[in-house]
Order: structure tokens, then C-alpha cells, then sequence
């Protein structure tokens, strides 16, 4: 089992729509979720970040948690054009050993459709 | 504000030679994180520096070393190259450590192994 898992897609959302993305993760020491994203040929750029159980908005984004069910989601709403890019989930979590550890899923490609 | 200075940005290696990437951080970060992506398996966690310290290696090789100097910038270095070396290095960098806030990427060094 991955320790952070995402489906691939391609992920196909009209423009004007929800687009919906998954993510799940395996440690429940993590105590940290990212929401990267990145455009092909580029680097990843933070878009979203959440410690706490439940919702945090941030414009059209929203980041959902749920630490019981160990997922994590971001909600595009309002998807545009030059919201197709790929997504990267990552879950942080520091150890009972002080280890401290980021882990990236492989990524949730997402394409509007105009 | 500068951002994330990755140098070279493309190399071609042959198999069992080495190569060193280094990576600039924004000014001030005293973190850097290294990553190898690759299409199949996504960003995998190399290994990261906080204040010239290995605070934490990825399941990678020996082959596979890294440092970070008094200024903050990292090297990374790869010996005895193999095919499956051939990925993108993306160069990570923080003000506190990898697992508890933002990530700031470079555009990465394209390693081509032949």
C-alpha cells in the first residue's frame, strides 16, 4: 500500500463545474496535508494547506479532512481552463522517533474542458 | 525576491559516470529538500537538509549523497550512473522543515543516463 495514494485520472470536468480530487493516506501519525500543483513542464507550486479536521477555503479552493477516514480532498469550484494541471497530495507527519517525513502521492491529473 | 536556483537544467551522463546538481535556496530558507520525479512513481523524497544537517534520506541508494553548505545552497551528487537514474531532480526549499510548511521548487535538473 502507497503511503499516499491518488488516482491518476485523467480527470475530465467541464469548465464552469466542481472538479473533485481524492487523496487518501495510509500513516494516522500525519499531522500535515499539501495541495500542490503543477502545470506540465513546470515545478509544483503550493496551492493549498490544512492541519485541522474539516473544510479551509481559500478563493475557488477548498481543502476538506478527515482524519478518521484518512483522506484528503480539494474542491476546485468555478473549474477554469488553467486549472488543468496535475495535483500532488502530500501528507507530513514527525515520528515517535523525531523522524520527520513529507510524502507526495503521484498525482491526480486534472483537464477542463472549455 | 529570487526563487529556487537549480543548476545545470539539463545534462546528458553516460551509464557509470557521476554527477553533481546544485540547488540555490530562497534567501533566508535554511531548508532544502531533493526529489527525484519520474512518470511512473511521482516526486520520491531523496533526502533533506537543515542547517548544513541530514535531517532526513529517502529509500535511495548510497550511490545517491547530498550536502548543504554555510550559505544554505545543496549539492547532490550521483555515482556510477545507471539508466533508471534518468529523471527530473526538483530542489526544495523552506524556512522551517519540509514536513511543517510551504515547499518552494526550482524548475529541476533534467538528467538524461545513456
Amino acid at each position: 500500500q502507497k503511503e499516499v495514494e491518488q488516482n491518476s485520472g485523467p480527470l475530465s470536468v467541464p469548465e464552469g463545474a466542481i472538479a473533485s480530487l481524492n487523496c487518501t493516506y495510509s500513516d494516522r501519525g500525519s499531522q500535515s496535508f499539501f495541495w500542490y500543483r503543477q502545470y506540465s513542464g513546470k515545478s509544483p507550486e503550493l496551492i493549498m494547506f490544512i492541519y485541522s479536521n474539516g473544510d479551509k477555503e481559500d478563493g475557488r479552493f477548498t481543502a476538506q479532512l478527515n482524519k478518521a477516514s484518512q483522506y484528503v480532498s480539494l474542491l476546485i469550484r468555478d473549474s477554469q481552463p488553467s486549472d488543468s494541471a496535475t495535483y500532488l497530495c502530500a501528507a507530513g507527519l514527525i515520528s515517535n522517533f523525531g523522524n520527520e517525513k513529507l510524502t507526495f502521492g503521484t498525482g491526480t491529473r486534472l483537464t477542463i474542458i472549455p | 525576491k529570487a526563487g529556487v536556483t537549480q543548476t545545470p537544467r539539463y545534462l546528458i551522463k553516460t551509464r557509470g559516470q557521476q554527477v553533481t546538481l546544485s540547488c540555490s535556496p530562497i534567501s533566508g530558507h535554511r531548508s532544502v529538500s531533493w526529489y527525484q520525479q519520474t512518470p511512473g512513481q511521482g516526486l520520491q523524497f531523496l533526502f533533506e537538509y537543515f542547517s548544513e544537517t541530514q535531517r532526513n534520506k529517502g529509500n535511495f541508494p548510497g550511490r545517491f549523497s547530498g550536502r548543504q553548505f554555510s550559505n544554505s545552497r545543496s549539492e547532490m551528487n550521483v555515482s556510477t550512473l545507471e539508466l533508471g537514474d534518468s529523471a527530473l531532480y526538483l530542489c526544495a526549499s523552506s524556512w522551517g522543515t519540509s514536513w511543517s510548511g510551504e515547499l518552494f521548487f526550482g524548475e529541476g535538473s533534467r538528467l538524461t543516463v545513456l
